[in-house]
């Protein structure tokens, strides 16, 4: 299985509503970091966190992350119809190699109603 | 504006026909990356390239192919030893291969089997 596991797989809220995504990985990491994607695009970069930051914000973006737990989660306050999109966590896991890269989940689909 | 051109945006492959998609950027990165997203899934790493006249397999190389003549351009051929080809595939590129770097995405190229 993947290193990131996003949950829930779709979370469908109201315009205003607090949105929260959950990433867990298995492997000790380096950083993690949050991406968009709408649909049919390609993915937009939201914010990194490294190994020894707990919390991180960007607007109405809040990034929490859990190194004792593997896990990390995304909130998006007062959620817009525009945030509509599929957000995926990501990575850094040593390859087979011994190179660090990044592995991407499998994403949590967000749709907010107006 | 900075950014990561791919095209074509749609891309269609006959029996037996090897195709390529293109992936140019300006951003002046040295790293640049090739993945296959399919529907409802996260992305797979075909292949990256950490510098010109360089290039590594990823997870899912089998049936693709690279070259990395210029720093701007990183195309990918899916030859017809790929057996399953359609998908959405994503181009990226960062300032260097180190986990810790966002990685920039093109909006993408989607290829279906006539």
């Amino acid at each position: 299985s993947q290193q990131g596991e996003e949950d829930p797989q779709a979370l469908s809220i109201q315009e205003g509503e607090n949105a929260t995504m959950n990433c867990s990985y298995k492997t000790s990491i380096n950083n993690l970091q949050w991406y968009r994607q709408n649909s049919g695009r390609g993915l937009v970069h939201l914010i990194l966190i490294r190994s020894n930051e707990r919390e991180k914000h960007s607007g109405r973006l809040r990034v929490t992350l859990d190194t004792s737990k593997k896990s990390s989660s995304l909130l998006i306050t007062a959620s817009r119809a525009a945030d509509t999109a599929s957000y995926f966590c990501a990575t850094d896991v040593i390859s087979d190699t011994g190179r660090r890269a990044l592995t991407f989940g499998s994403g949590t689909r967000l749709q907010v109603q107006p | 504006d900075g950014g990561i051109t791919q095209s074509p945006k749609y891309l269609f492959r006959k029996e037996g026909q090897n195709v390529t998609l293109s992936c140019e950027q300006n951003l002046n990165h040295d790293a640049m990356y090739w993945y296959r997203q399919d529907p409802g899934q996260g992305l797979r790493l075909i292949y990256y390239s950490q510098i010109v006249n360089d290039f590594q397999k990823g997870d899912i190389a089998e049936g693709y192919s690279v070259s990395r003549e210029k720093k701007e351009s990183f195309p990918l051929t899916v030859t017809s030893a790929q057996k399953n080809p359609t998908a959405f595939y994503l181009c990226a590129s960062s300032r260097s291969d180190y986990s810790n770097q966002p990685q920039h995405f093109g909006d993408g190229t989607r290829l279906s089997i006539l």
